[in-house]
């Protein structure tokens, strides 16, 4: 069935460090894939999303490039701030399902 | 305006005991869930309806039974609360079909004692 592995964490970065949460996923056909951010106590968010292959999703400073060839969706972001401290949480929807596909979650904490 | 909201968001009960989470959503959407994310973070999907109907039911219990009383809504009761039942519970909805964004609830935290 469609999975969906990102890097493990914890995360901890500096402010205006770069970030990267590797994301990549094993589905048939052509899934959706998104980001998930999970901010404490709160629910999940859609952070951005890409429907077909080399479509980029941006927001907020966020970046993530549908890579079919090596079957990734990493996540970027050039500078981080304190407030981007949350879970970080990949997902595909695979072809005419009604579901997403999580993967375990990433926490990243920024310091100031 | 809150688009999919949950209640409660807190809940604390005994072993055994019988509760229900209430969902509902106010986008118009035709399709609704109900995700469980444990402790370690893990999200895993439950149950999925759309237009009222059953589409997704995964290996869960059945002391759980989701209900659609109409499409703007989905419940959640679950019987005879066992320890392991402590999570966060996130109903969710979208347009049916892949690609669409699915919108989540606040969560809530239920904790069995």
């Amino acid at each position: 069935g469609d999975s969906v592995t990102q890097m493990e964490g914890p995360v901890t970065l500096s402010e205006e460090a770069f970030l990267t949460i590797n994301c990549t996923y094993t589905a048939t056909g052509y899934p959706s894939l998104f980001w998930y951010v999970q901010y404490p106590g709160e629910g999940l968010q859609l952070l951005l999303k890409a429907t077909k292959a080399d479509d980029k999703g941006s927001n907020k400073g966020f970046e993530a490039t549908y890579r079919k060839e090596t079957t990734s969706f990493h996540l970027e972001k050039g500078s981080v701030q304190v407030s981007d401290s949350a879970v970080y949480f990949c997902a595909l929807s695979g072809d005419n399902d009604y579901k997403l596909s999580f993967g375990a979650g990433t926490t990243v904490t920024v310091r100031a | 305006d809150t688009a999919v909201s949950q209640t409660p968001k807190y809940l604390v009960t005994q072993m055994g005991n019988d509760k229900s989470i209430k969902c509902e959503q106010n986008l118009g959407h035709d399709t609704m869930y109900w995700y469980k994310q444990d402790s370690k973070k893990f999200l895993k999907i439950m149950f999925s309806y759309n237009n009222k109907e059953l589409i997704i039911n995964e290996t869960v219990p059945n002391r759980f039974s989701p209900k659609s009383p109409d499409k703007a809504h989905l419940n959640l009761h679950i019987n005879s609360l066992e320890l392991g039942d402590s999570a966060v519970y996130f109903c969710a909805s979208s347009r049916g079909g892949t690609g669409n964004t699915i919108y989540f609830g606040e969560g809530s935290w239920l904790t069995v004692v």
